[in-house]
């Protein structure tokens, strides 16, 4: 277990169809990161939170949008869901600090596998 | 931008034999971090070993070692007694150290290479 959480494990829906990812990030880690892996695309960076502000963005399209609560958890969005959307979805969190402490290492949750049909 | 190739799309290895995976890296920056990650059959990201860059000395950690070349932009990884275990999809990535850059903090992730361990 890596001390960060998504859900859900699997989700499969259809084309047109709004589902939301959820991650719980490591005890103390103020980042979280956001990565989508397909077949065809290997590991693609969508968006980074920090202590709730949005600090990066990637490849991340218009129909999906993320937020970092104040507790820290955060929440992917994914609208009008497209076939290609089919993807494994991972959240990883990180802490500030060197990387000899063990900061600046993205430690990442288990995915979330979406299936659009 | 940075990017990271990975040259070798599929390595294999005979059991406790050794085996090395390429990375190359492209960036203008100065101070930045390199990771391999080893992504298992189950999918989970597992980090295999870090480096900084200011560091000279190459980061071992028991069985996984790197070769850091940075003026040649090169990170390897050396993967010794290979075990069934190891088995694996390999990924490369760069981080820049720039706290007041847009990129900072991200990973950049290589391709991949698919490693395959016969016993």
């Amino acid at each position: 277990d890596s001390g960060v959480t998504q859900t859900p494990k699997h989700l499969i829906t259809a084309t047109g169809q709004r589902v939301t990812l959820r991650c719980s990030p490591r005890s103390g880690d103020l980042s979280v990161y956001w990565y989508q892996q397909s077949l065809d695309q290997g590991l693609q960076f969508l968006i980074q939170y920090y202590n709730g502000e949005e600090r990066a963005k990637g490849n991340i399209l218009e129909r999906f949008s993320a937020q970092q609560f104040p507790d820290l958890h955060s929440e992917l969005n994914l609208s009008s869901l497209e076939l290609g959307d089919s993807a494994l979805y991972f959240c990883a969190s990180s802490k500030t600090g060197t990387l000899s402490s063990g900061a600046n290492v993205l430690t990442f949750g288990a995915g979330s596998r979406l299936t659009v049909l | 931008a940075q990017t990271v190739t990975q040259s070798q799309p599929e390595m294999s290895v005979q059991e406790a034999e050794t085996v090395t995976l390429s990375c190359t890296y492209d960036t203008s920056e100065s101070d930045y971090y390199l990771f391999w990650y080893k992504q298992p059959p189950s999918r989970q990201m597992i980090l295999v070993i870090r480096q900084e860059a200011y560091k000279q000395q190459n980061a071992t950690e028991n069985r996984f070692s790197v070769n850091f070349q940075k003026a040649a932009k090169s990170f390897s990884l050396k993967i010794s007694d290979s075990q069934l275990g190891d088995a694996a999809m390999y990924f490369c990535a760069y981080r820049s150290a720039n706290a007041g850059g847009t990129s900072y903090g991200k990973l950049t992730f290589g391709q991949g290479t698919i490693l395959t361990v016969h016993p």
